[in-house]
């Protein structure tokens, strides 16, 4: 059974520091990761996507990297900005199946 | 192109009512999720559906839970007589395909929120 972990569960910063959220899954043989971000009460945004064949995407200040044989993915946040608070959710696709199997999230919250 | 839309955004009901839920993907999908967020949990994957067929229900609850996805129209997640439990957000998500070599993101809904009373 996919098991989905993201650490830290919270992380307070400053305005302008570049960060790290990380996170860890059971069972290697996936077929894609998403990072998705979730405001209060609202939706899920997706962020960015990464097939298994790849190791990093990215998107403006956002870089994810994906190392499929450790069971782990970072997703790098440089500059960072209070409209950047939000909780971020990593979710991975195993092979042969549709369904995500997400983590429990990390809760920002960038400080002016 | 529209988002995956979701309605209503928040629905009230009193336990052993039922609660109906939709949700419109986007423009030229076929392949619909649901998933849901119990307070203070994670998200938990329920059904995927293709145009009037369920192809993964592993997450669904065994009673009172029911989707559909029919030809024409929104996908509809239905529960019979609710219980408190059933209080949770419930998102939709929609993809274009499965497979690599496409589009195979998968876009969320803003979700609906299910108090029950």
């Amino acid at each position: 059974k996919q098991e989905v972990t993201q650490i830290p569960a919270a992380l307070s910063v400053p305005e302008g520091e570049n960060l790290v959220l990380n996170c860890s899954f059971t069972d290697s043989a996936i077929y894609n990761l998403q990072w998705f971000r979730q405001d209060p009460g609202k939706g899920l945004t997706s962020l960015l996507l990464i097939q298994s064949s790849q190791r990093e995407q990215t998107s403006g200040r956002l870089n994810a990297s994906l190392d499929k044989s450790s069971g782990r993915s970072t997703l790098y946040i440089a500059a960072s900005q209070p409209g950047d608070s939000a909780t971020y959710l990593c979710a991975v696709r195993r092979e042969g199946f549709q369904k995500l199997v997400f983590g429990t999230g990390t809760r920002l919250l960038v400080s002016p | 192109n529209a988002g995956v839309m979701q309605n209503p955004r928040h629905l009230v009901r009193r336990r052993g009512q039922e609660a109906r839920l939709r949700c419109s993907p986007m423009k030229g999908h076929s392949h619909v999720y649901w998933y849901r967020q119990l307070p203070e949990e994670g998200l938990k994957f329920m059904v995927y559906l293709q145009k009037e067929n369920i192809i993964d229900e592993s997450g669904m609850p065994k009673e009172r839970f029911s989707a559909e996805f029919p030809k024409e129209g929104p996908s509809i997640l239905r529960i019979q007589q609710v219980v408190r439990g059933d209080s949770a957000a419930y998102f939709c998500a929609s993809s274009l395909t499965v497979t690599s070599g496409r589009d195979d993101t998968q876009y969320f809904g803003p979700g609906t929120r299910l108090t029950v009373l």
